[in-house]
């Protein structure tokens, strides 16, 4: 079974730190870029942080550019999000996805249950 | 930066046809997906690359992208295609960014 299940969340004050996790299984990890996607409660979907898969390209939305730090451990099927100062309105539900394709390019075809972070 | 507009709602009634528009500026010369988000779930594709259906999805979703609006369809609407739906690209022409639509309700 494509499984993502996140960690990592909880709570924080703001200008602390946090760091979010993605474990991977039932497909091949090494060959798709893969995402975070945030949903604060009541709103839209917005994009973090996506990396493709073998980190040679790795994008973030404006609003966490260099606070956030997307990285992915091959090895060990993991993703990894590092937050650094956050803000309450960091405050959210991130969601790991797995993209269709190897670059940020396809679709999201894989979403994890989400994990929470409240600032 | 690239910005999608999406419709806040639209309303139809059970085995009518929804149309559900996310319109960017020459959004037709990219690949656009979308998704399916009902309350308490994390979001599901429904149509990838414009007009693909992945695995599992009914016929009765399709897409349609040309010119500044991409389009999802949905015939024979049942009570169970209400959610909330999003539209989204990968804009390669600013520094490496994904951007989703604000997100339409749909009501049935």
């Amino acid at each position: 079974e494509v499984q993502l299940v996140e960690s990592g969340g909880g709570l924080v004050q703001p200008g602390r730190s946090l760091r979010l996790s993605c474990a991977a299984s039932g497909f091949r990890f090494d060959e798709y870029a893969m995402h975070w996607v945030r949903q604060a409660p009541g709103k839209g979907l917005e994009w973090v942080s996506g990396i493709s898969w073998n980190s040679g390209r790795i994008g973030y939305a404006d609003s966490v550019k260099g606070r956030f730090t997307i990285s992915r451990d091959n090895a060990k099927n993991s993703l990894f999000l590092q937050m650094n100062s956050l803000r309450v309105e960091d405050m959210a539900l991130y969601y790991c996805t797995k993209d269709a394709v190897d670059i940020l390019t396809g679709g999201m075809d894989v979403w994890g249950q989400g994990t929470t972070v409240t600032v | 930066s690239y910005v999608l507009t999406q419709p806040p709602s639209v309303s139809v009634a059970p085995g009518q046809t929804a149309s559900i528009t996310c319109g960017g500026n020459n959004i037709g010369s990219k690949g656009v997906h979308w998704y399916q988000q009902k309350p308490g779930q994390a979001p599901l594709l429904v149509v990838y690359d414009n007009i693909d259906r992945p695995s599992g999805i009914p016929e009765r979703f399709s897409g349609a992208n040309s010119g500044n609006t991409a389009t999802l369809t949905i015939s024979r609407v049942e009570a169970g295609d209400e959610a909330d739906y999003y539209c989204q690209v990968w804009d390669s022409s600013s520094d490496h960014r994904l951007i989703f639509g604000g997100g339409t309700k749909l009501t049935v």
